[in-house]
């Protein structure tokens, strides 16, 4: 079975710092991995996804993650973090059979 | 044009009620899924409906039950509701990809669920 492993339910950085948030999956076949953006009182948007090409993926608002097999990871991160980047973030697998799995998700706290 | 949509955004009901949740999508998908979202943010997905058929059906209360009218559309209805039941729904859709995999999924607003 598939799990998404989110490693720190609750971070914070500075402004203008580097944003780095933790994602490990288990998986036998590389599975399609997504990040997730949750801003408060809405709904999920997508900041990027891998689906077997480049394995350094950019997605919006200045994020990028790269997928490392050999670490089974998928991690976010950004140059210099926003106030606008406070948000709950998850990280998730797509796998055969139409599984969807997300982890737990991440508090990202931004500090002026 | 909002792609996933859900109505009611907030319901607050008693104890014991019925009530039910609407979602479309009009970006030609043809999955869909609901999603509870609990007060700690943890995302559980409840229900996947692949072109009107259910495929995934999670341990949850069979007091829930959804229903896919077409594949645009996919209802939730819940009876007898209960204080543990208040929550946040989320309804998304995606597309079945041709490698076998879920693509990315989309979701609505939410429905912000109070059982008093």
């Amino acid at each position: 079975a598939q799990s998404v492993t989110q490693l720190g339910s609750h971070v914070s950085v500075s402004e203008g710092a580097l944003v780095l948030l933790r994602c490990n999956y288990s998986s036998s076949v590389p599975p399609y991995l997504f990040w997730y953006v949750q801003y408060p009182n809405q709904g999920l948007q997508l900041l990027l996804k891998y689906t077997s090409a480049a394995t350094l993926v950019k997605g919006i608002n200045g994020f990028e993650a790269e997928f490392k097999k050999s670490e089974t990871s998928f991690h976010l991160t950004k140059p210099s973090a926003h106030m606008s980047d406070a948000a709950e973030y998850f990280c998730a697998v797509s796998e055969a059979g139409n599984q969807f799995y997300f982890g737990t998700g991440t508090s990202l706290t931004v500090i002026p | 044009d909002t792609a996933v949509s859900q109505t009611p955004k907030y319901l607050v009901t008693q104890m014991g009620n019925d009530k039910s949740i609407k979602c479309e999508q009009n970006l030609g998908h043809d999955t869909m899924y609901w999603y509870k979202q609990d007060s700690k943010k943890f995302l559980k997905i409840m229900f996947s409906y692949n072109n009107k058929e259910l495929i995934i059906n999670e341990t949850v209360p069979n007091r829930f039950s959804p229903k896919s009218p077409d594949k645009a559309h996919l209802n939730l209805h819940i009876n007898s509701l209960e204080l543990g039941d208040s929550a946040v729904y989320f309804c998304a859709s995606s597309q079945f990809g041709a490698s076998g995999r879920a693509d990315t999924q989309y979701f609505g607003p939410g429905t912000r669920l109070t059982v008093l």
